[in-house]
């Protein structure tokens, strides 16, 4: 079964920083893949998603991600965090099987 | 707007009660998932269901049951209830697998005493 990685548990940073989030998964074959994003006191939500093309993909609020297969990698960026984007982000990876794993998630802290 | 609810926010039980949580889409979402969401582990799939009546185990189905009566709720059941079950259950729906994505509920806090 695959697995999903998340490289930062929790992540500081000051406004205006720029973000990058990892996220690997194992496994060779089709994948689909999201993010999730839960703001503190609310329900997880998507941010963006990847099923094929344009291996850039752009999400809600600023944010995308890119998938590098031969990495097997779907890092979140965002140029300019600000402290609106403190939340925990959850990678998840759908393999062609239909099982959805999610990562450990990253808390996401944005000092003002 | 798809609309996931749970039953409860928060809930407190004693070990060995019978626990249910309940589950309601209203977008005819052929599938709906439980999951529990505990720090450092991120999301585990208890259950699935992609049809009425039918159910699949996810990762960690021990200690859990499920049912699925009508295509809207998807009910989740603690047998007898156990302290290492007290945890955040986020209840899920999607139109589909593999490239959908997941609807979620806000979540019942169980706290097991």
């Amino acid at each position: 079964a695959q697995s999903v990685s998340q490289h930062n548990h929790h992540v500081i940073l000051s406004e205006a920083a720029s973000l990058e989030l990892g996220c690997n998964y194992s496994y060779g074959g089709t994948v689909n893949l999201f993010w999730y994003v839960q703001y503190p006191g609310q329900h997880l939500q998507l941010l963006l998603k990847y099923f094929s093309g344009d291996p850039l993909v752009k999400g809600i609020k600023g944010f995308e991600a890119e998938f590098i297969k031969s990495k097997f990698s779907f890092n979140l960026r965002k140029p300019s965090v600000q402290w609106s984007d403190t939340a925990e982000y959850f990678c998840a990876v759908n393999a062609a099987n239909n099982d959805m794993r999610f990562g450990a998630g990253t808390r996401l802290t944005v000092k003002p | 707007d798809v609309k996931v609810t749970q039953s409860s926010r928060y809930l407190v039980k004693r070990t060995g009660e019978k626990v249910f949580l309940e589950c309601v889409q209203d977008m005819d979402h052929e599938n709906m998932f439980w999951y529990r969401q505990d720090p450092g582990l991120g999301l585990r799939l208890i259950y699935f269901s992609y049809d009425v009546k039918m159910k699949e185990k996810g990762d960690i189905p021990e200690g859990y049951s499920v049912s699925r009566e009508k295509k809207e709720r998807f009910s989740l059941i603690l047998e007898s209830a156990s302290t290492n079950q007290t945890s955040m259950y986020l209840c899920a729906s999607s139109p589909g697998l593999a490239r959908f994505e997941q609807f979620f509920g806000p979540g019942t806090r169980l706290t097991v005493l």
